[in-house]
């Protein structure tokens, strides 16, 4: 069957770095994406990777190893705002997102 | 660029009466769009895929007569929950796929804000 796992929940302080690992396993992959939602609010697009290595955006970066079925969403310089629930997908043989149950961030002053 | 709206952004309905949701791609053609419900602490969990002209492809568990999805045009897709119940009071969010060959290679999809559902 097609799991994505990732941490229900992580806390972390302002100013620190944290990451937010993800594990896949789908039929087929066309590649791994990564949204942040706050409460009530929909998913807002992070980072796509469909290569391996690592993709930096500012405070933001993915790293993806295809091989391992892993990735990881690093953080840096939290900050208060970064308090949010981080969403892992997995993108199938078809173009479906399997989609994990996300991981909600919690940020201390 | 790649904005999509949902509307009613909000709707409060009595039990066993209809509710319409709307969904625009407002400055790309949206060749696939997709229907997310998502409760409380939960991730989202697809209920359909449509494409543009086509009848909806609903996933396992989700009932097609209740929860109609009609996608005439290439920026409009609409969600009819029908009968609503209680337990049908949800986040309901969609999310559109850009068909233009720019966006093609990611297959990103672009959410609309939600609509959160109350039957009372």
């Amino acid at each position: 069957g097609q799991n994505i796992d990732q941490p229900t929940e992580m806390t972390a302080t302002e100013g620190a770095i944290v990451q937010i690992n993800c594990t896949y396993q789908t039929s087929g992959f066309n590649g791994l994406f990564w949204y942040q939602q706050h409460a009530g609010e929909a998913p807002t697009f992070l980072s796509y990777n469909v290569l391996d290595g690592l993709e930096e955006k500012g405070r933001f970066s993915s790293f993806l190893s295809r091989s391992k079925g892993y990735s990881y969403l690093l953080l840096k310089e939290l900050q208060m705002k970064d308090s949010a629930s981080y969403l892992c997908a997995a993108m199938d043989s078809n173009y479906q997102l399997i989609w994990g149950a996300g991981t909600k961030l919690i940020i201390k002053p | 660029g790649a904005v999509v709206s949902q509307h009613p952004s909000w709707v409060i309905c009595k039990s066993g009466t209809s509710v319409k949701i709307e969904c625009r791609s407002l400055d790309f053609q949206a060749t696939t769009m997709f229907w997310y419900r998502q409760f409380p602490k939960q991730s989202l969990m697809l209920m359909a895929t449509s494409n543009e002209g086509s009848k909806a492809t609903y996933e396992q568990g989700v009932e097609k007569d209740k929860f109609l999805i009609n996608h005439a045009s290439l920026t409009l897709s609409t969600l009819t929950v029908t009968s609503a119940h209680p337990e049908d009071s949800s986040f309901y969010i969609c999310s559109a796929r850009d068909g233009t060959s720019g966006r093609r290679l990611t297959y990103e999809q672009y959410f609309g804000p939600g609509t959160r559902l109350t039957v009372t």
